[in-house]
């Protein structure tokens, strides 16, 4: 089956200050690649997506780049504010719209 | 619109006793999703239903039975819980690709 591994597993930075954290997945067949935001006793919250097809998305301060030869992706966020910190996820998408989920990042944004 | 409502929001079981977790959305979607949360280990998948009437094991089933009721609702039961089966439970569903999570369920088994 999938499995993703996500790095770090946690990130500190200084606000205004960019953070990256990339995945791994290891089946070839994924092709549908979101990332979720998820604050401290709340639900996951899907930030940004990205298809195999497509091999880079922005959204104001966030974008995701998609590498289908290496089998990664990553997350980039620019311009750090403290309402960034939180846990990010990836995942990768198998059949019937299944996840599966990395570990988890925590980004601590320090004022 | 309330999206996915799960309910309880918090469950505390002695070993050997039995719950089931429930789960409504009113998104028309056909696909739902039973998660787990760990500590370290992301959300990993119990079971899921691609559509009305049809259920189908995750990466971790064991322990855990589920039904798919009508197209809005899909329950997660324990029959005889254990204190591994202690965590946060979500639920999920599918509409044009994006999942949408509840807001989850707190269980400790004791």
């Amino acid at each position: 089956g999938e499995n993703v591994e996500q790095h770090p597993s946690t990130l500190s930075v200084q606000e205004g200050d960019s953070a990256v954290i990339k995945c791994t997945y290891s089946d070839s067949a994924s092709n549908y690649f979101p990332w979720y935001k998820q604050e401290l006793g709340k639900r996951p919250q899907l930030i940004i997506d990205i298809r195999s097809n497509v091999g880079e998305k922005k959204d104001q301060r966030i974008a995701v780049t998609l590498n289908k030869t290496a089998k990664h992706f990553s997350l980039h966020i620019t311009e750090t504010q403290p309402e960034d910190s939180a846990v990010y996820f990836c995942a990768a998408s198998l059949s019937w719209g299944k996840l599966q989920f990395g570990a988890g990042t925590q980004v601590v944004v320090t004022p | 619109n309330a999206g996915v409502t799960q309910t309880p929001k918090f469950q505390v079981l002695k070993t050997g006793q039995s719950m089931t977790l429930q789960c409504a959305q009113d998104m028309n979607h056909n696909s739902m999703y039973w998660y787990r949360q760990d500590p370290g280990m992301g959300l990993r998948l119990i079971y899921y239903s691609a559509s009305e009437g049809t259920t189908d094991k995750g990466e971790v089933p064991n322990g855990y039975n589920v039904s798919r009721l009508n197209k809005r609702e899909f329950s997660l039961r324990l029959e005889s819980a254990a204190p591994s089966q202690t965590s946060v439970y979500f639920c999920a569903s599918r509409g044009q690709n994006i999942q949408y999570f509840g807001a989850g369920t707190r269980l400790s088994v004791l």
